[in-house]
């Protein structure tokens, strides 16, 4: 089974800021089959990157994912008051299914 | 467009079995290159994926509810519904149904809105 950690939990931040929030897995996973999401209060998780840094449709080019193996970051390069929410990873893998990691919350510094 | 609509009751009773469905608007389910996927969010908490069903009928759950878990198709009306045995307070949760690419990058690209079920007597 694999798990995936993220860190921090909690990232405060200021708008016009960097963010870099990181994902872990338990063993290495293909940087195909790894995904962020957005989550705002209230509202359904939003694909924001898929293949580890492919963005999707109509997503700003400010948010960039990265990584391979077991390490996988996602960026938004300056704070937009829109952005702060909560972004979660995800793996897929034939044999494990779907997991989600814990979370990032970014928050309003 | 895409868009799904989860729909079922919001109150449940501990021990009985939560039913919901997923409305499908545009695309088939019956296109070959989708996983039609439940995920649920415990109150305050991260997300927890369900299982999913393919095209064919095909299914993959979690472990940890495969025992109570049952996921199937409808292509007639252009859905698919989730039932949940058995259930208990641990089962309160945002209910999503979502869209995911059944190839290579394996994204949920498409969500509904979520729905809230509440176990309760």
């Amino acid at each position: 089974e694999i798990v995936l950690t993220q860190s921090p939990g909690t990232l405060s931040l200021s708008p016009g800021e960097r963010a870099t929030l990181s994902c872990r897995a338990s063993q290495s996973v293909s940087s195909s089959h790894l995904a962020w999401y957005q989550q705002k209060p209230g509202q359904a998780p939003g694909l924001l990157i898929y293949g580890a840094s492919s963005r999707a449709t109509g997503i700003s080019d400010r948010f960039s994912g990265s990584g391979s193996g077991t390490d996988f970051t996602l960026s938004i390069s300056r704070l937009e008051p829109e952005d702060f929410a909560v972004y979660y990873c995800q793996h897929y893998s034939s044999s494990s299914g779907v997991t989600f990691g814990p979370g990032t919350k970014v928050d309003i510094k | 467009q895409v868009q799904l609509q989860e729909s079922g009751p919001g109150l449940v009773k501990p021990s009985q079995t939560l039913s919901l469905t997923c409305t499908v608007s545009g695309p088939s389910v019956n296109n070959g290159g989708y996983y039609w996927s439940w995920i649920r969010q415990h109150p305050g908490k991260g997300l927890e994926w369900i299982g999913y069903i393919d095209f064919s009928g095909s299914t993959y759950y979690n472990p940890s509810v495969k025992s109570r878990v049952s996921i199937s198709i409808d292509t007639s009306k252009n859905q698919f519904s989730l039932k949940l045995s058995s259930v208990t307070a641990a089962d309160t949760a945002v209910y999503y149904c979502a869209r995911q690419t059944g190839y290579y990058y394996y994204a949920m690209d498409v969500w509904g809105q979520g729905t809230t079920v509440t176990v309760s007597s």
